[in-house]
């Protein structure tokens, strides 16, 4: 069963860059994921589908200081310029022989 | 605008029933497959069933296998989620999301979330 994992946190400084880590389980590293931002006590939003060759699609409205990349297994999210209204959790997700999965999630914060 | 709207939740005891409703708008709801997502507070967010576009395949998380239905109405552009058999650790948000067209199954779409308390 394919299975991400996820660094449970991490920072960076206004207005900064941070780079989060999505890793595929060994065997998996074909796949494709997804990035979703859950910000404080909303729901949760899609950013944007990473393929295993780096080519990747954003959602509607995600700003360009958000981009996607790909290396082996894993899959990352960095987000550049950052704001305040960035810290939130972030959730990878995966699927594959019918069901969808989701990393454990990074907790940004924003210094 | 493209959106997703849960209804349903509420506060159910230990064994007892519940549906869930996600009523889609603005888009071709029969073009994409669905599913359901929940998230304990304060913890990640875990699938819990998806269906196809036509309602053909269905399939659900271990936790709850047996227990959940998940249907959908095309003609209402409706999604469902019968609960059965609840336990307290059913207790979450729950959530309704669009699956992306094509290869894939990206959740490109999400609705804002309906609360489900199983307790006594």
């Amino acid at each position: 069963q394919v299975v991400l994992t996820q660094s449970p946190s991490a920072s960076a400084s206004l207005g900064a860059s941070v780079k989060l880590t999505c890793t595929l389980k060994s065997g998996h590293s074909s796949y494709a994921i997804a990035w979703h931002q859950q910000q404080p006590e909303k729901g949760p939003r899609y950013l944007m589908k990473i393929n295993s060759d780096g080519s990747h699609s954003k959602g509607d409205g995600i700003p360009d200081r958000f981009s996607g990349s790909s290396s082996g297994a894993e899959r990352y999210l960095t987000i550049s310029s950052l704001q305040s209204e960035d810290e939130a959790d972030y959730y990878c997700q995966t699927w594959g022989s019918g069901i969808r999965v989701f990393g454990g999630g990074t907790k940004l914060t924003v210094l | 605008e493209v959106q997703l709207v849960e209804s349903g939740g509420g506060v159910v005891r230990p064994g007892g029933s519940l549906r869930l409703s996600c009523a889609a708008s603005r888009f071709i709801f029969d073009d994409y497959g669905m599913s359901w997502v929940r998230q304990v507070p304060g913890k990640g967010l875990e699938w819990v069933s998806g269906i196809s576009w036509n309602g053909d395949s269905t399939r659900y998380g271990d936790s709850v296998k047996g227990r959940f239905i998940i249907s959908r109405d095309n003609a209402k552009n409706s999604l469902y989620l019968q609960m059965n058999n609840l336990r307290a650790e059913d207790t979450a948000f729950y959530y309704c999301a669009r699956e992306e067209r094509g290869r894939g199954a990206a959740f490109d779409i999400w609705g804002q979330g309906t609360v489900v308390i199983v307790s006594s």
